[in-house]
């Protein structure tokens, strides 16, 4: 079955950079998507189709999927954007979710 | 305001079943794919289920056989029958809208807690 494999956890400071990854088999040539969680709260969707927003996500949240890497970018991270991440695609006319990433800024 | 209100959760015996229910409001359920999804306590989401506008259905090698996904789209409902209950089940179960211009799900419910244990 097909798999999508997230780091566990990844640390940035308040106000730089934070990259998420997503690998899976070939996962460029199928659209990413990625969903934000905090803690007791359903996710919500902060990427689809690998690199657009959905309205009301702020600008600094960006990504990017080529060869078998999608990518989740938090440009000037804030304190609220602590998080877990999780990337999704399908394969076939299954769901697949990663394993989720604790994003942690500090 | 686009609303999935789970319910039907609860502590059910291993082998046993339980029926969830979802309850859509502020968009036309007809015309959507829904989902379910799950969520062990500390743990990831895992996809459960699928059933498209048409009433055709999917789902992972984990749970097929065992449940069934459902609509009443004179209801604005949406079903999950769970037959053969496990513990490895235990989880709360999201439903979620599958969104018509990128296959993401765009909205979820607050999501309803099944507990397997003897």
């Amino acid at each position: 079955s097909y798999e999508l494999t997230q780091p566990p956890s990844v640390s940035v400071s308040p106000g730089q950079t934070a990259s998420i990854t997503c690998s899976g088999d070939k996962l460029g040539t199928k659209y990413a998507c990625w969903y934000q969680q905090k803690p007791g709260q359903s996710p919500v969707l902060v990427i689809r189709q690998d690199n657009k927003r959905p309205s009301g996500i702020p600008e600094r949240f960006s990504g990017s999927n080529s060869g078998n890497t999608a990518t989740l970018t938090i440009s000037g991270t804030q304190a609220m954007d602590e998080a877990d991440y999780y990337c999704q695609a399908w394969d076939s006319s299954t769901v697949v979710f990663g394993g989720g990433t604790k994003l942690t800024v500090l | 305001e686009v609303q999935l209100v789970e319910s039907g959760g609860g502590l059910v015996q291993p082998g046993g079943s339980l029926r969830l229910s979802c309850a859509a409001s502020g968009f036309t359920f007809s015309s959507y794919d829904m989902h379910w999804v799950r969520q062990a306590t500390g743990k990831g989401l895992e996809w459960v289920s699928a059933i498209g506008t048409a009433g055709d259905t999917y789902y992972p090698g984990s749970v097929k056989g065992r449940f069934t996904i459902s609509r009443e789209n004179a209801k604005n409902s949406l079903y999950l029958q769970m037959d053969s209950l496990r513990a490895e089940d235990t989880a709360l179960y999201f439903c979620a809208r599958e969104s018509h211009s990128s296959s993401s799900f765009d909205y979820w419910g607050q999501g309803t807690l099944v507990t397997v244990s003897s």
